[in-house]
């Protein structure tokens, strides 16, 4: 089945304490992205990957990193979390699309609490 | 900066047609319109996508405008389990900026 995992699903920690919330997806796709989403705002992007070893900044990506080492994988990592990282974070994938159009794959999500 | 502009809400009555109207009055020659919904705090799911024509798959059908300026999603016969956000997203590439989006309630 094609399918976008993300682990664990639901994680509560403290302030500075860091933390990799993983993504993984199936369906060889080139591209994988992840994102934020609060009450009133809605969803934000935090970092993108077009490729393995190739990633890039979305619109909010300020406290956090990410890794592509492999091309199923893209770790999102909170080195010092704060608060106002708390959020549901979704990651997604798709092959890339410059010049057509293509569905992306969501995964379920991770709700993080930050204490 | 919003490209598209939705209703906040909708209702539909179960078993009729859900048209679900989308303006992008900006939208450029090469950008695509996307439709995802999203239900309750699940991760959001594809609908459709169309360039210029009119696109149907098992979930819905895309009318887009002549002047490609509007679209409407349209969920033929809609059901309880159809009540989610739906957005409407312009883009070229893999970006997906999210706006508001439309509530709809389908109601029994």
């Amino acid at each position: 089945e094609a399918q976008v995992t993300q682990n664990p699903r639901y994680l509560i920690t403290v302030t500075g304490k860091k933390l990799t919330v993983t993504c993984s997806q199936n369906m060889n796709h080139e591209y994988m992205s992840w994102y934020r989403q609060d009450p009133g705002l809605g969803l934000r992007q935090i970092y993108y990957s077009m490729n393995v070893e190739v990633t890039d900044k979305g619109d909010v990506p300020e406290g956090y990193k990410v890794s592509r080492k492999e091309k199923r994988n893209f770790p999102l990592i909170l080195e010092s979390p704060s608060p106002n990282q708390t959020s549901l974070y979704f990651c997604a994938s798709s092959r890339t699309s410059r010049d057509s159009g293509w569905d992306q794959y969501f995964g379920p999500g991770t709700r993080l609490l930050v204490l | 900066d919003a490209k598209t502009t939705q209703p906040p809400s909708m209702d539909c009555a179960e078993g009729r047609a859900a048209n679900l109207p989308c303006n992008h009055s900006t939208i450029s020659g090469n950008e695509y319109v996307y439709w995802y919904r999203q239900i309750h705090s699940q991760g959001p799911q594809y609908i459709i996508h169309g360039l210029k024509n009119n696109e149907t798959n098992e979930m819905a059908s895309l009318i887009i405008t002549e002047d490609r300026k509007s679209s409407t999603l349209i969920l033929p016969h809609a059901t309880l389990r159809d009540t989610a956000v739906y957005y409407c997203i312009v883009t070229y590439g893999n970006k997906l900026v999210f706006g508001a989006g439309t509530i709809l309630r389908v109601k029994s």
